[in-house]
C-alpha cells in the first residue's frame, strides 16, 4: 500500500528564509507526485506535481520540488518565503492511474513570521 | 482550469439525522471521484473511491451502512451520511479526475462541506 511521510509537522520561519520540506513516500512502482497548499479557511490547491520527465519541478509561487526516485523523496523549496506562504502543505502520491487515489501525508504548518 | 463543486458548503444537522453531500464536476466528466474527510489540523483521510455505475470502494475502517456513496452520473457523486451523530462532525472534500485527459492528470478538489452534528 502506498504511503506518505511528511518529517516536519509545524515550521516556524522569518520571511526571506529558505524553505525545504521532507517528504518520502512508499511504493514500489510508478507514481505521480503532489504538493498542496492549504491556506487559512480556503481549499487544497494545486503547488506543482510530478508524472515524468525533468524530476526538477516548478509550481506556482516559487515554489519547486524535487523528485529523487532512488530516495522515494519530493522534497518542496522555495528560497524566499514572504509571510503570505503561512498555510499547510500536504505531499500526496497516486499509483500512476488516472483513477487511483490519492494518499496524502499528515501535513506541514508553515507559519511564516513577519 | 476544471471545476469542482460542493453542496453545500457548510451543514448544521441534529443527532439522529442523515445529510446527504453533493459532489459535481462543473465542466469535465469522471468516471471516478474521490471523498475525503478531514479533521481539525489533520491532514485528508481517504474514506472511499466513487464508480459511476458501481458500487463504491470504501477504506479500511470506514462503515459503508454508514457513509453511503451514490455516483448516478459522469458528474455528479453523493454522500449521505446516514443517522449522524457528533462525532462525524468533520470537513468533508470530493475529488475529481476529468476523464478525457490522458492517464496523467492531476484531481480537482471541492471547496469541501463542513458538517456539524450537534
Amino acid at each position: 500500500a502506498q504511503s506518505v511521510s511528511q518529517h516536519n509537522h509545524h515550521v516556524i520561519l522569518s520571511e526571506a528564509a529558505s524553505l525545504e520540506l521532507g517528504c518520502n513516500y512508499s511504493y514500489g512502482g510508478t507514481v505521480n507526485l503532489f504538493w498542496y497548499v492549504q491556506y487559512p479557511g480556503q481549499h487544497l490547491q494545486l503547488l506543482l506535481k510530478y508524472f515524468s520527465g525533468d524530476p526538477l519541478v516548478k509550481g506556482i509561487k516559487g515554489f519547486e520540488a524535487e523528485f529523487i526516485k532512488s530516495k522515494f523523496s519530493f522534497n518542496l523549496r522555495k528560497p524566499s518565503v514572504q509571510w503570505s506562504d503561512t498555510a499547510e502543505y500536504f505531499c500526496a502520491v497516486n499509483a500512476g492511474n488516472r483513477d487511483d487515489k490519492i494518499i496524502f501525508g499528515k501535513g506541514t504548518r508553515l507559519h511564516i513570521l513577519p | 482550469g476544471a471545476v469542482v463543486s460542493q453542496h453545500p458548503s457548510w451543514v448544521i444537522c441534529k443527532s439522529g439525522t442523515s445529510v446527504k453531500i453533493e459532489c459535481r464536476s462543473l465542466d469535465f466528466q469522471a468516471t471516478t471521484m474521490f471523498w475525503y474527510r478531514q479533521f481539525p489540523k489533520q491532514s485528508l483521510m481517504l474514506m472511499a473511491t466513487s464508480n459511476e455505475g458501481s458500487k463504491a470502494t470504501y477504506e479500511q475502517g470506514v462503515e459503508k451502512d454508514k457513509f453511503l456513496i451514490n455516483h448516478a452520473s459522469l458528474t455528479l457523486s453523493t454522500l449521505t451520511v446516514t443517522s449522524a451523530h457528533p462525532e462525524d462532525s468533520s470537513f468533508y472534500i470530493c475529488s475529481a479526475t476529468p476523464l478525457s485527459t490522458g492517464a496523467n492528470t492531476e484531481a480537482f478538489f471541492g471547496q469541501g462541506t463542513r458538517l456539524t452534528v450537534v
